[in-house]
């Protein structure tokens, strides 16, 4: 079946340092690819996603590349802030409109002043 | 616009009882789907429903039922509860335009 692989955590970096977030994907024909973060005590929020090959997410300063070759979709981010402390999941839609998300288990990340 | 709303927020139960978990998703939205979050297993797909129907279950046990109303709240039902449904269950809404799916804030359920 359609399974996500995320680097495991926790991971600790300073202000300002460069992030690199590893995910992979197994799944069949072309399934849609996401980024969510989760912040103590709340749900889910969408980072960004990609539907379809070569598509590159980003927002908040987070980039995503939909990299089918190599079944990839690391989150990147330039310059951390303290702020973008939490879990962060990457997670995959199979079917085109499938409502069913297949997540990783989730990276803690930890900023320090 | 509202967000996805789940009430309560947290529940303590005790062993062998049952529970009802609500979700009343974005306005417009038509799809909901549930998950389980715990620390040993992640997140993992309960159940989903599009206008009252279920399209989608995931492999938990019978216990774990559902349902959507024609206003497209949805309801989550664990019966005979046990130690390890103990977990954060999160609802989704989704935009059937986008295909993005919006969370709930979770409703954290502690079985004693």
């Amino acid at each position: 079946g359609d399974s996500v692989t995320q680097m495991e955590g926790p991971v600790t970096l300073s202000e300002e340092a460069f992030l690199t977030i590893n995910c992979t994907y197994t799944a069949t024909g072309y399934p849609s690819l996401f980024w969510y973060v989760q912040y103590p005590g709340e749900g889910l929020q969408l980072l960004l996603k990609a539907t379809k090959a070569d598509d590159k997410g980003s927002n908040k300063g987070f980039e995503a590349t939909y990299r089918k070759e190599t079944t990839s979709f690391h989150l990147e981010k330039g310059s951390v802030q303290v702020s973008d402390s939490a879990v962060y999941f990457c997670a995959l839609s199979g079917l085109k409109g499938a409502q069913k998300l297949v997540f990783g288990q989730g990276t803690r990340l930890t900023i320090n002043p | 616009k509202a967000g996805v709303t789940q009430t309560p927020r947290y529940l303590i139960k005790t062993r062998g009882q049952q529970v009802t978990l609500s979700c009343s998703p974005i306005s417009g939205h038509r799809s909901v789907s549930w998950y389980q979050q715990t620390p040993g297993q992640g997140l993992q797909f309960l159940f989903e429903y599009f206008s009252e129907t279920q399209r989608n279950k995931g492999n938990f046990p019978g216990r774990f039922s559902g349902r959507q109303f024609s206003n497209s709240r949805s309801e989550m039902n664990v019966s005979t509860l046990e130690l390890g449904d103990s977990a954060l269950y999160l609802c989704a809404s989704r935009d059937d335009r986008s295909y993005e799916q919006y969370f709930g804030p979770g409703t954290r359920l502690t079985v004693t």
